[in-house]
């Protein structure tokens, strides 16, 4: 596709459930980033993949949050055991190179956790 | 202290009026990103700046880095316009730190 692809566009997950979110970055772009945004608020850096290699997952708020990228294109970011608190806007960012510019920005996963 | 803050928070104007928001940020910084974001909407990328000015249509970027501030001009203001402004700042890692935003709303 031309642009950064996220699904589901909208996650209802019951508290205690488990949930996966897909990003699939622009063709060839190196660098693929989550953030999380919650309502009201700035996004917050979640982890940062170059290639197949997540070379920073410091924002990670807990061990239940997990992401990989196994072929250094499509990403996955896992959420174990949600919490309310996990209630965010998911975003995926792509770059061409693994400066940080020139980021294109996925439309987002809104998740709800009840 | 947010490490990057925006100002006003929220600006409601009439169209045509022109825009200005403002960003300051404490760390150095190897750029600074200007972003829009529609309600329910991904983020769109308008500028990326390491020095200077940039200029896209009604929209105006500027940075000083000595002063470690940067703003955002839109002139001709449309209600089109009305979005969420973001400035982001990058500091040669690559993860963004992100301000809160600055909610616009342009009045026909």
């Amino acid at each position: 596709g031309a642009g950064v692809s996220q699904s589901p566009r909208y996650k209802v997950a019951k508290r205690g459930q488990d949930v996966a979110l897909r990003c699939d970055p622009i063709s060839g772009h190196v660098s693929l980033f989550w953030y999380q945004q919650a309502l009201g608020q700035g996004p917050e850096f979640l982890t940062y993949f170059q290639n197949e290699a997540q070379l920073d997952k410091s924002g990670l708020p807990s061990d239940r949050f997990f992401a990989e990228r196994p072929e250094g294109s499509v990403s996955t970011l896992k959420i174990q055991r949600t919490q309310q608190e996990d209630s965010a806007v998911y975003l995926c960012a792509s770059s061409p190179n693994n400066q940080g510019t020139y980021l294109f920005f996925g439309s987002g996963t809104q998740l709800s956790v009840l | 202290k947010n490490e990057v803050e925006q100002s006003p928070q929220n600006l409601t104007a009439q169209e045509g009026e022109f825009i200005t928001i403002n960003c300051s940020y404490s760390v150095g910084i190897s750029a600074l990103h200007w972003l829009q974001q529609h309600p329910g909407g991904g983020i769109v990328s308008l500028f990326m700046l390491s020095s200077g000015k940039k200029k896209h249509g009604r929209l105006i970027a500027t940075i000083n880095i000595q002063e470690k501030h940067s703003s955002l001009h839109i002139t001709a203001s449309h209600p089109r316009d009305s979005a969420v402004y973001i400035c982001a700042v990058s500091r040669g890692a690559q993860k963004l730190v992100f301000g809160q935003g600055t909610r616009l709303t342009i009045n026909p």
